[in-house]
């Protein structure tokens, strides 16, 4: 069963930087698919930030491009997420997810809700 | 761009639900639906516009228009499991977008 776990802190603080890391159990990174983080301001709608392929290859929404870093350690089996500078506007449940090919997200973690205040 | 239509809908249990989809462009069918209920993450239903991701209950079903822009996620009978919000995913391009959501309630 494939299983999907976001990790980091719940609180940053204005111009710091987001750190979340998803860590994957029951499949290897390595063998394949596209792993993505989508995120949800609270109350609102679902937005893609990103996704990477196990080789390194990786994909930015154009609105978050010039602040995102994704990143995969497939020694480690997971892949992370950095965003800075923060401010408020990315206040939000960060999700991370696999995606099928061709296809939707078919697995994701139960999100990790990180709030920017100072 | 994905439009999703009604923002919000309201049915009884045993109704037929349809939510619409349209996207800005022609997608061809790489079109996800999704499920997701208060607080959880969202569940994939449909992918390629019309086949149904395993384990999904058969009274899900989905289809696209020839040209590629149109598309609707039906519900045949609709069952108290099934509140929540439905999202459309379009996976033809880059960026991936979703649509704005259509929540469902019960009556």
């Amino acid at each position: 069963q494939v299983q999907l776990q976001e990790s980091g802190p719940g609180l940053v603080k204005p111009s710091e930087t987001l750190s979340l890391t998803c860590v994957v159990s029951g499949y290897s990174i390595s063998s394949g698919y596209y792993w993505g983080w989508i995120r949800q301001p609270p109350g609102q709608g679902l937005e893609w930030i990103g996704s990477i392929y196990h080789s390194g290859t990786t994909y930015y929404s154009p609105s978050l491009k010039s602040r995102v870093t994704i990143s995969v350690d497939t020694a480690k089996n997971h892949f992370s997420l950095s965003l800075s500078p923060v401010t408020a506007a990315d206040t939000a449940t960060y999700f991370c997810a696999r995606r099928r090919f061709p296809g939707g997200f078919d697995y994701w973690g139960q999100g990790a809700l990180v709030t920017v205040s100072s | 761009q994905m439009t999703q239509s009604p923002s919000t809908l309201s049915a009884s249990v045993g109704d037929r639900v349809t939510i619409t989809c349209r996207a800005s462009q022609s997608i061809s069918t790489w079109l996800a639906w999704y499920q997701q209920r208060p607080g959880k993450a969202p569940d994939l239903l449909i992918y390629e516009a019309s086949t149904l991701h395993s384990g999904v209950p058969s009274r899900f079903s989905a289809s696209g228009s020839g040209s590629g822009t149109q598309f609707t996620l039906t519900i045949s009978s609709l069952q108290p499991d099934d509140f929540g919000t439905y999202y459309c995913q379009q996976y033809h391009l880059y960026p991936l977008t979703f649509g704005g959501g259509t929540r469902v309630e019960i009556k």
